[in-house]
């Protein structure tokens, strides 16, 4: 039981290039997110789902895209880099019922680079 | 629209001296509240959590926190501070939906 985790751990990209990280959770939960954590901001919330095949935005979508194909995955797509969107990204999941509901639950991160 | 202020940008604390961490919330309804621990390089590990009742909370690590209402606080205590304390400390507001909103996090310094 892996929990959640993200690929990569670290990228450097250059000024619009393009990339995909990729979120995996094997908790069989129902909700994913995708945030990006600055310093003195705490984590903000860029794009979620709810389920399988649903996507909706959060705090910061704007330069973000994401699917949700599968219910264990959840990919955040960055189409033209910016330096602004220099930062580190955590992925998380939570339960819908259970003892664990409106728990998330988050993966160990992605540092990334925009030079 | 919710929000969660960490007043403390950092605390410096001394190993066995006891650890607050202030947090106040603004949110229309009773709120889901959480706190999370960030060790340097990883991800976010929940302490504790209050959806409702006792308004006093049990965490991990030998962490409370006590919703008060009135004041909307859910502040975050440790008796005795342990030097693998050192880390940031994130609060988080939320509500039915899953959807979280954290503070800025407050990062303790654990003086030996």
């Amino acid at each position: 039981n892996a929990g959640v985790t993200q690929t990569p751990k670290f990228r450097v990209l250059k000024t619009g290039q393009s990339m995909t990280l990729l979120c995996a959770q094997d908790m069989n939960h129902e909700y994913m997110y995708w945030y990006r954590q600055d310093p003195g901001m705490g984590l903000r919330l860029i794009h979620y789902s709810v389920g399988e095949g649903t996507t909706a935005k959060g705090e910061v979508p704007d330069g973000y895209n994401v699917s949700r194909l599968k219910k264990q995955n959840f990919l955040l797509g960055l189409e033209s880099a910016a330096p602004s969107q220099t930062s580190v990204y955590f992925c998380a999941s939570s339960a819908t019922s259970g003892p664990t509901q409106e728990t998330q639950y988050f993966g160990p991160g992605t540092r990334l680079l925009v030079l | 629209a919710q929000s969660v202020t960490q007043p403390d940008i950092h605390i410096t604390v001394s190993e066995g001296a006891s650890l607050e961490l202030r947090c106040n919330y603004s949110y229309g309804a009773t709120p889901y509240l959480f706190w999370y621990v960030q060790s340097p390089g990883q991800g976010l590990q929940l302490l504790l959590k209050y959806f409702s009742g006792d308004t006093l909370v049990q965490g991990i690590k030998g962490f409370e926190a006590e919703f008060k209402r009135s004041q909307s606080s859910f502040n975050l205590r440790k008796p005795s501070v342990h030097w693998s304390d050192a880390a940031e400390y994130f609060c988080a507001v939320g509500a039915a939906g899953n959807k979280l909103t954290f503070g800025g996090g407050t990062r303790v310094l654990v003086k030996p």
